[in-house]
């Protein structure tokens, strides 16, 4: 199976840095995906990692441990717009995406 | 620009009525797929289809029916609704891209979705 598991609730100070971690079975994974979802709207994409290690684009970083199950998103400087839900997904087979609950992460000033 | 419409933001009907959910998709990928989206849940498949006519049933299928004529549009179907198919509706769509190397993505592109309350 993918169960992924994520923080429901995160809340992190304007300008500061946060980590949402997320964990999922290994098996039959392809690879892992980061999205945001503002309030009332659809999914955007933020990131992709299918090998090991961390990914940096701009404020926004994402890493992957295949090995562990585990990835993170690393939100830096923190903005009151970043307040959103971040889903994490991977690719367990071909085509389809297997999301997880999301985390509401609520950036206070 | 990427692109996915949702023929509706919001949708109010009866129990019983027969609801069809459009999604029309302008970037010419392979791959659709419509999503419910429900508190404390998230986002679970019902069905995908990766070619013209051809489906698949994802996590949640029953109660549920889709319909592919052609390549840009993937049609919900909702036979006789209930109450508990109130909720939110995403269609995506997606075709394999690179990452760097051989390795091939599947990054799902999000329509703006249909609010579908049931009474």
């Amino acid at each position: 199976g993918q169960n992924i598991d994520q923080p429901t609730e995160m809340t992190a100070t304007e300008g500061a840095i946060v980590q949402i971690n997320c964990t999922y079975q290994t098996s039959g994974f392809n690879g892992l995906f980061w999205y945001q979802q503002h309030a009332g709207e659809a999914p955007t994409f933020l990131s992709y990692n299918v090998l090991d290690g961390l990914e940096e684009k701009g404020r926004f970083s994402s890493f992957l441990s295949r090995s562990k199950g585990y990835s993170y998103l690393l939100l830096k400087e923190l903005q009151m717009k970043d307040s959103a839900s971040y889903l994490c997904a991977n690719t367990g087979g071909g085509n389809k995406l297997t999301f997880g609950t999301g985390t509401q992460l609520k950036v206070e000033l | 620009d990427v692109k996915v419409t949702q023929s509706s933001r919001y949708l109010v009907k009866r129990t019983g009525e027969k609801v069809f959910l459009e999604c029309v998709q302008d970037m010419d990928h392979e791959n659709m797929f419509w999503y419910r989206q429900d508190p404390g849940l998230g986002l679970r498949l019902i069905y995908f289809s990766y070619d013209v006519k051809m489906k698949e049933k994802g996590d949640i299928p029953e109660g549920y029916s889709v319909s592919r004529e052609k390549k840009e549009r993937f049609s919900l179907i909702l036979e006789s609704a209930s109450t508990n198919q109130t909720s939110m509706y995403l269609c995506a769509s997606s075709s394999p891209r690179t990452s760097g190397g051989a390795h091939n993505s599947y990054e799902q592109y999000f329509g703006p979705g249909t609010r579908l309350t049931v009474t």
